[in-house]
């Protein structure tokens, strides 16, 4: 079956570039994300990129998918206290189900 | 900005109970789904939901779960007769055009 693999853990300075990797084995997945979860609280979806795109900037995000390697990237520039959270890589196809990864733990010290 | 919301945020229940998870998705949204997250473990998609029917379920989602949108502004998950394995994070999604889905903050089921 599908499957979504990314790094556990991530420790980081703060204003230093956090860069959090994750692999996909889906062919068919057309929209990859990412989602962010902060403690306590929900799922929120920070940015998409379309399987056909190789590169998509949203202020301090940067998505970088490599389609023939699978593999997904977020940059997050100018990385800020507040950006501590869990990060999940998901793979999906429009009105389908979301496969998830485990997530990574994004650490950021002041 | 619209949310999902969820109730309850916490529900505990005896093994054997049934159980009803309540979501409402954003108003304008067609799509909905139902995930879970047990503890330690990937967030797990359990079933999608458009125009009043299921589009699509996994395998855990069988014959003790059901899904219902009864009153076109709520989004149930029943789980008839819980067991302990049941335990686990609950979370609702829906989407407006089936390539964003939105999530709500999730309920917390603790089976006993």
């Amino acid at each position: 079956g599908e499957d979504v693999e990314q790094s556990l853990f991530l420790s980081v300075r703060e204003g230093d570039s956090s860069v959090i990797n994750c692999t996909y084995t889906d062919s068919s997945s057309t929209y990859l994300y990412w989602y962010k979860q902060e403690p306590g609280a929900g799922l929120q979806l920070l940015t998409y990129i379309f399987s056909n795109m190789d590169m998509k900037q949203d202020q301090r995000l940067t998505v970088l998918l490599n389609k023939k390697d699978k593999h997904l990237s977020l940059r997050i520039a100018d990385t800020q206290t507040g950006d501590s959270a869990i990060y999940f890589c998901v793979s999906g196809a429009a009105g389908n189900k979301l496969t998830f990864g485990g997530g990574t733990r994004v650490l950021v010290k002041p | 900005e619209p949310e999902v919301t969820q109730t309850p945020s916490h529900q505990v229940t005896q093994m054997g109970q049934e159980v009803i998870l309540r979501c409402v998705p954003i108003s304008n949204h067609l799509y909905f789904y139902w995930y879970r997250q047990i503890l330690g473990q990937k967030v797990e998609f359990l079933v999608s939901f458009y125009n009043n029917e299921i589009s699509e379920k996994s395998e855990i989602f069988d014959d003790q779960f059901s899904v219902e949108r009864p009153d076109g502004s709520n989004f149930t998950l029943k789980i008839r007769s819980t067991k302990l394995e049941d335990s686990a994070m609950y979370f609702c999604a829906s989407s407006r055009d089936a390539y964003e889905q939105y999530f709500g903050p999730g309920t917390r089921l603790t089976v006993t």
